[in-house]
């Protein structure tokens, strides 16, 4: 069962703006992480927020956690061509400990 | 760069073929995944393993299966493969230490089978 849905599907921005990506989700969770993906690519591990943290920075990156509305925000700021990629949340929940992705938003940037 | 590595990048090969999708990775994890994922889609576990000799099957049902011999080993291995196999497999593994889950991931084997 899919744990994250992601909004949007599909996003397209030009260079130096802001991309924001949302993400919900279903089940309880003990901690949310960002992946990226290139094309073809396997994912890389963007920054992982707890459940008991609201909001967390790493360099351009800023995630949001609300645990009431079961959802969480990915921003990226001043956009670069390089960040062109997909972006994947996924949520680590249950006594077996797996991670459920979502279905991913293609963010592509503009030069 | 992840210490963590898949072979081939890419397999093209006929219905009824035996093959066997290799991942390796030098970081002493003891949790190793596979996943499935078709293009612009979500990854679907399919395979997971908790150390040597740990094996279990993940939420999204597979014709494959997977040992884990040793640590830094985790191959796949489909015994008839079929188009309804032709997908990208990730793999992955993890430290999983406390609450932290960070999984790395190899590049990726693309199969088509014909």
């Amino acid at each position: 069962s899919q744990q994250g849905e992601e909004d949007p599907q599909a996003l397209s921005i030009q260079e130096g703006e802001n991309a924001t990506m949302n993400c919900s989700y279903k089940t309880s969770i003990n901690n949310l992480q960002w992946y990226r993906q290139n094309s073809g690519r396997g994912l890389v591990h963007l920054i992982l927020i707890r459940s008991n943290e609201r909001e967390k920075h790493s360099g351009r990156l800023r995630v949001t956690l609300d645990t009431s509305k079961k959802s969480s925000s990915l921003l990226i700021t001043a956009s670069r061509a390089a960040d062109t990629a997909s972006y994947f949340c996924a949520g680590l929940s249950g006594s077996a400990r797996q991670l459920t992705f979502g279905s991913g938003t293609q963010l592509t940037v503009l030069p | 760069e992840a210490d963590i590595y898949q072979t081939p990048r890419y397999l093209v090969i006929g219905t009824g073929k035996k093959i066997t999708l290799e991942c390796s990775q030098t970081m002493g994890h003891d949790k190793m995944y596979w996943y499935q994922q078709d293009p612009g889609m979500e990854l679907h576990l399919i395979h997971y393993s908790y150390g040597v000799n740990s094996t279990e099957k993940g939420d999204l049902s597979s014709e494959s299966t997977v040992s884990r011999i040793r640590t830094e080993h985790f191959p796949l291995t489909l015994e008839s493969a079929r188009p309804s196999h032709t997908s990208q497999y990730l793999c992955a593994s993890s430290a999983d230490r406390g609450d932290n889950n960070e999984q790395f991931f190899g590049p990726g084997t693309r199969l088509t089978v014909l």
